[in-house]
């Protein structure tokens, strides 16, 4: 069965960066693009953008350039995104989500909380 | 960008009774529109998709419709595992897919 498996919560300092990964089973990796969701405390669901899991090439949503960095690993089935010069406002729970048959997002990671805290 | 607009924002409904929920696009997005329901704590679970087929173990209770721009969600008989934040998502140009603010079905 799919799975999606995120790295453990994370609380890092403003100006810090942090990494979250996003381990695939169940399917071959490179058959299906990966896609990021940020969810802020309370609030809703924001797509960040995609990653060509076969080319490596990533596509940003608006607001989601510069400091956020989408990448893989394909021997180990893992995508990753990079998150620098971190604010307080990037406190949220990010979702790592792959499409189904069509580009709507069939499978979830469970989410990893990231902290931006001095 | 489009704009994805849900509504109500909030909707009471009490258990077995029909649950209508609306999402609005702001130019057409064909049938490539989808439904996810999130519980707290819990991931987004997808429902819908293609506006109307359900997901794989989605209850019958569930249905989406429309096209183009105006869309629905109904849920049949509400359950009390239903009562949770429910979003609608475009995803008809690659380039930018984008969901809508959430629409929350409290018990009344």
């Amino acid at each position: 069965q799919v799975q999606l498996v995120q790295s453990g919560s994370e609380l890092k300092k403003p100006g810090a960066s942090v990494k979250v990964s996003c381990k695939a089973s169940g399917y071959t990796f490179t058959s299906y693009a990966m896609n990021w969701v940020r969810q802020a405390p309370g609030q809703g669901l924001e797509w960040m953008g995609w990653i060509n899991t076969n080319t490596g090439n990533p596509t940003y949503a608006q607001g989601f350039t510069g400091r956020f960095v989408f990448s893989l690993d394909t021997s180990v089935s893992t995508a990753y995104l990079q998150i620098s010069s971190l604010k307080a406002e990037d406190t949220a729970v990010y979702y790592c989500a792959r499409y189904g048959s069509g580009s709507y997002l069939h499978y979830w990671g469970q989410g990893t909380l990231v902290t931006v805290s001095s | 960008e489009i704009v994805m607009t849900q509504s109500p924002a909030t909707l009471s409904v009490s258990p077995g009774e029909r649950a209508t929920l609306s999402c609005r696009a702001s130019q057409s997005v064909s049938s490539n529109l989808a439904w996810y329901q999130q519980k707290p704590g819990q991931a987004p679970r997808l429902l819908i998709y293609g506006a109307s087929t359900r997901a794989t173990g989605i209850p019958a209770r569930f249905s989406g419709s429309g096209s183009g721009t105006e869309f629905t969600l109904t849920i049949s008989s509400l359950q009390s595992e239903d009562f949770a934040v429910y979003y609608c998502q475009q995803y008809n140009n690659w380039l930018s897919y984008t969901f809508g603010q959430g629409t929350k079905l409290e018990i009344k």
